[in-house]
């Protein structure tokens, strides 16, 4: 019930094309959905995150969509760019023992194309 | 600000050993978390402090133990290391409990 599922595992993208990132989940006590971003020899850093009063956040090229009712969330990243070509992470958190425990993704590692 | 700082960056141990990571969180912020990252099992928590207190935990042996100093920076020991125990260990900070949290660049860890 804690886990978070995301796929796709890889993906290749042209150039100013959309990738799409998609995320489920199970259990609905997780009320803050962050997404990560990682370069090779880089921690993750933080990209966007949502709550679930909201459907959508946008942030430059960056959008999470929220889909509360089928506990889902996708990451979506208009006009892909060679620099965006990472691993892109989701998480989930729910406060358990008063701090905030976040569950990961697997992970997507994202290619794209010049 | 500086971001979250995590020495050494490399380690190279021998299965037996054992080691002690260092992380230094983000100036006012009081709450570190430790993370495993491993290509298999991606990101898992391996605990959690806030005011020098271990406030949550994740599946990890005994081995794996931590600590959290007045200052907020944090130390992870790891005993009697395996060699399953390589792998990419980040320490992430947040102002509070239930603020976002923010990673370090990690410690590469391998045992031999």
């Amino acid at each position: 019930q804690q886990q978070v599922k995301q796929s796709p595992q890889s993906l290749i993208v042209q150039k100013g094309g959309i990738s799409i990132i998609n995320c489920a989940y199970e259990n609905t006590a997780f009320d803050y959905f962050p997404w990560y971003q990682q370069f090779p020899g880089k921690g993750p850093a933080l990209l966007i995150a949502i709550r679930p009063d909201v459907s959508e956040k946008k942030e430059g090229r960056f959008t999470i969509s929220f889909n509360k009712s089928a506990k889902q969330f996708s990451l979506h990243i208009m006009d892909s760019q060679p620099g965006d070509s990472a691993t892109y992470f989701c998480a989930a958190s729910m406060i358990i023992g008063g701090t905030y425990k976040y569950i990961f993704g697997t992970g997507t590692r994202l290619k794209v194309l010049a | 600000k500086a971001g979250v700082t995590q020495t050494p960056r490399y380690l190279i141990k021998t299965r037996g050993q054992q080691v002690t990571l260092s992380c230094s969180p983000i100036s006012g912020h009081r709450s570190v978390s430790w993370y495993q990252q491993t290509p298999g099992q991606g990101l898992q928590f391996l605990f959690e402090y806030f005011s020098e207190t271990q406030r949550n935990k994740g599946n990890f042996p005994g081995r794996f133990s931590g600590r959290q100093f007045s200052n907020s920076r944090s130390e992870m020991n790891v005993s009697t290391l395996e060699l399953g125990d390589s792998a990419l260990y980040l320490c992430a900070s947040s102002q509070g409990l239930a603020g976002s949290k923010f990673f370090g660049p990690g410690t590469r860890l391998t045992v031999l």
